[in-house]
C-alpha cells in the first residue's frame, strides 16, 4: 500500500525560499503509471493545484506560480521536492503530496498535509 | 483557467436525508471530474472519478453523474460520517482546478 509523507520547515521567514519533501514508500517513484503532485489549501479555504512531476522529469507547473516554482524528483531516495522561492504570507497552507493516477487523472493517494506558516 | 462553481456553499441535512451537490465547470471537461471529501484536519479523499466511477471502498450510497459542464454528487440516506467538506476536482485542462467546496453539517 504505497503511502506519501511530507517533510520541511514549519516556519519560514518572508522573502526566503520553501523547500518540500515528500517520500514515497510502498511503490517505486520510477514507476510510469504514475505523476506526483503537489496542493495546497491556505487556511479555512479551498484547494489549490501547484504542479506535478513524472518520472523522466517532465513537469507541470500551475501558472500562477511558475515563475517561483521548482519540482523535483530524486529516484534513488524515493522521494519529490517542491521548492518555492521568495514567499510571502499568501504562500501560509498545509501542502500535500499526492499521487496522479492515468485514465481519468485523479489524486488518489494523498500525504497527511504539512503546515507552512510564512512570517516574520 | 477553467472555474469550478459548486453549489450550494453550505447545506444542513439530517441523518437518512438525500443531499446532492452540484459543480459546473466554466467549459465543457467531458468526464475529467472527480469529487472528494475531506474532514477537518484530514487529507482530501477520493470518492468519484470519472464523473460517476466510485473508488474502491467508498459506500454504494455515493454516487456521481454529468458531463460537458455540469455535474452532480448524490449521497443518499445520510449517515454520521458523511459530515464534511465536499470538493469538484476538474482534470481535463491545465492548471488542474477545484470547486470551493460545500460544506455539509448535521442540522
Amino acid at each position: 500500500q504505497v503511502q506519501l509523507q511530507e517533510s520541511g520547515p514549519g516556519l519560514v521567514k518572508p522573502s526566503q525560499t520553501l523547500s518540500l519533501t515528500c517520500t514515497i514508500s510502498g511503490e517505486s517513484i520510477s514507476d510510469g503509471r504514475y505523476h506526483w503532485s503537489w496542493i495546497r489549501q491556505h487556511p479555512e479555504k479551498g484547494l489549490e493545484w501547484i504542479g506535478y512531476i513524472y518520472f523522466n522529469d517532465n513537469t507541470y507547473k500551475n501558472p500562477s506560480l511558475e515563475s517561483r516554482l521548482s519540482i523535483s524528483l530524486d529516484t534513488s531516495r524515493n522521494q519529490f521536492y517542491l521548492t518555492l522561492t521568495s514567499v510571502t504570507a499568501a504562500d501560509t497552507a498545509v501542502y500535500y503530496c499526492a499521487r496522479v493516477t492515468t485514465g481519468y487523472k485523479h489524486f488518489d493517494r494523498w500525504g497527511p498535509g504539512l503546515t507552512v506558516t510564512v512570517s516574520s | 483557467d477553467i472555474q469550478m462553481t459548486q453549489s450550494p456553499s453550505f447545506v444542513s441535512a439530517s441523518v437518512g436525508d438525500r443531499v446532492t451537490i452540484t459543480c459546473r465547470a466554466s467549459q465543457g471537461i467531458g468526464a475529467w471530474l472527480a469529487w472528494y471529501q475531506q474532514k477537518t484536519g484530514e487529507a482530501p479523499k477520493v470518492l468519484i472519478s470519472g464523473a460517476s466511477s466510485l473508488q474502491s471502498g467508498v459506500p454504494s450510497r455515493f454516487s456521481g453523474s454529468g458531463s460537458g459542464t455540469d455535474f452532480s454528487l448524490t449521497i443518499t440516506s445520510l449517515q454520521p460520517d458523511d459530515f464534511a467538506t465536499y470538493y469538484c476536482l476538474q482534470t481535463k485542462n491545465f492548471p488542474y482546478t477545484f470547486g470551493q467546496g460545500t460544506t455539509l453539517e448535521l442540522k
